[in-house]
């Protein structure tokens, strides 16, 4: 089982649609979720950060953190074209050096 | 505000050929540094990450080589770069100490390819 799932889609959703996207994990250790937005041919951007479970709130974006169900979810409310890129979950624990990555969701938006 | 570089953009070597990509991170000091590679299909690598100065922690071992000669300047290296080096190269960095972050924040990237 890998540490980190995430569906490589493509996901498709007409414009102003609300968007999930969703990771699981393995590692109960984890603490620390990131969200990481990547145009094609450039570097990830981080979009959010949360800490533990629970939800945080950032304009149009939401994270969700589920420990117990080691359960991740980015959503996206009023989606539009320039939100198409493809979606990178990140995790690590107390105490890791480094950051233990899903593999991506590619998301296209249509007008 | 933090900025980090990575040059060059974009680079083609044949088969055998060294590698050096160099990225540099400005309006922070005493930075974690990391080199990633990400290849179609198959999400980002950790290749190194550094702590400090001449500090270096390999994470898969291959024919590639890191180093830290300056406090915000990390460098990729190869002495003969094969077929499957081929691919988007990312470094990273992260706050340490007093500043201490668990986020990381991208370059721009290096698109390598190896014919």
């Amino acid at each position: 089982q890998k540490e980190v799932e995430q569906d490589p889609g493509p996901l498709s959703v007409p414009e102003g649609a609300i968007v999930s996207l969703n990771c699981t994990y393995s590692n109960s250790a984890f603490q620390y979720f990131m969200w990481y937005r990547q145009y094609s041919r450039k570097g990830p951007e981080l979009l959010m950060y949360t800490y533990s479970s629970g939800n945080k709130e950032d304009g149009r974006f939401t994270a969700q953190v589920d420990k117990s169900s080691k359960y991740i979810s980015l959503f996206i409310r009023d989606s539009q074209p320039s939100d198409s890129a493809t979606y990178l979950c990140a995790m690590r624990g107390s105490g890791y050096s480094t950051l233990t990555f899903g593999k991506g969701t590619m998301l296209l938006v249509s007008p | 505000s933090q900025t980090i570089h990575q040059w060059p953009a974009t680079l083609v070597q044949p088969v055998g050929s060294p590698l050096s990509l160099e990225c540099t991170v400005e309006g922070t000091s005493n930075p974690n540094l990391y080199w990633y590679r990400q290849a179609a299909g198959r999400g980002l690598q950790l290749l190194f990450y550094s702590v400090g100065i001449g500090q270096i922690s390999s994470e898969v071992p291959q024919n590639l080589s890191a180093s830290r000669p300056q406090d915000r300047q990390f460098i990729l290296s190869s002495k003969k770069l094969l077929l499957s080096d081929s691919g988007f190269y990312l470094c990273a960095w992260s706050a340490r100490g007093r500043m201490s972050s668990y986020e990381q924040y991208f370059g721009p990237g290096t698109r390598l390819t190896v014919t």
